[in-house]
């Protein structure tokens, strides 16, 4: 059975902190690692999907590093906002069937003002 | 660009019923949909892989009879839940393949199921 886990399953910071969370995922069979941010009634919305072994991808203070050999990503903000409070997804895809992505429960974070 | 709609938002029938959900790729073409279900505090677990013109593949455990999937366009996928029981209500999201090589997937925003 694959299993992608995420933590801290909830995180609540001040407007202005830095954070990171973490997905684990197996490392056997990698193909890709998704990342999502999910606001509440709207849809998840695609940050980045990582396919090499130390990719580091960035987009705007949001940024995410991949390590595939032990099976884990980071996902960092820098300056937390309260418009980036939200849930943020990882999925693993192992590259079967087309499009099969594993998700985790999700990060929610909460920024402060 | 990669707008995925999804109606209605919310639904609540009566147990026996059958509901609808109708997702759409409005400013792209999708041969691939994909449909999850998410129940409270679970990750998202996908039901079917939509293609357009040919029948839905099922996930192990999902039955194909009571979760009939159409995929009858390039930007319509539909899932009807037919003779709904309490335990079917859940969280329905539908997705849509972005074509890119990495399998990208486009979300829409859900439609909550309440089955009473």
């Amino acid at each position: 059975i694959l299993n992608v886990e995420q933590s801290p399953q909830s995180l609540h910071v001040q407007e202005g902190d830095s954070t990171n969370f973490t997905c684990s995922f197996p490392s056997s069979n990698f193909y890709a690692l998704h990342w999502y941010r999910w606001e509440t009634a709207k849809s998840p919305e695609a940050l980045f999907v990582m396919t090499l072994n130390g990719d580091e991808k960035k987009k705007g203070r949001i940024s995410a590093t991949l390590n595939t050999k032990e099976g884990y990503s980071y996902l960092y903000i820098k300056g937390s906002q309260p418009e980036d409070s939200a849930t943020y997804l990882c999925a693993f895809d192992y590259g079967g069937s087309q499009g099969n992505l594993i998700f985790g429960k999700g990060t929610k974070l909460s920024v402060k003002p | 660009g990669a707008v995925v709609s999804q109606h209605p938002s919310r639904v609540i029938c009566k147990s026996g019923t059958s509901v609808k959900i109708e997702c759409r790729s409005l400013d792209f073409q999708a041969t691939t949909m994909f449909w999850y279900r998410q129940f409270p505090k679970q990750s998202l677990m996908l039901m079917a892989t939509s293609n357009e013109g040919s029948k839905a593949t099922y996930e192990q455990g999902v039955e194909k009879d009571k979760f009939l999937i159409n995929h009858a366009s390039l930007t319509l996928s539909t899932l009807t839940v037919t003779s709904a029981h309490p335990e079917d209500s859940s969280f329905y999201i539908c997705s849509a393949d972005s074509g890119s090589s990495t399998y990208e997937q486009y979300f829409g925003p859900g439609t909550r199921l309440t089955v009473t």
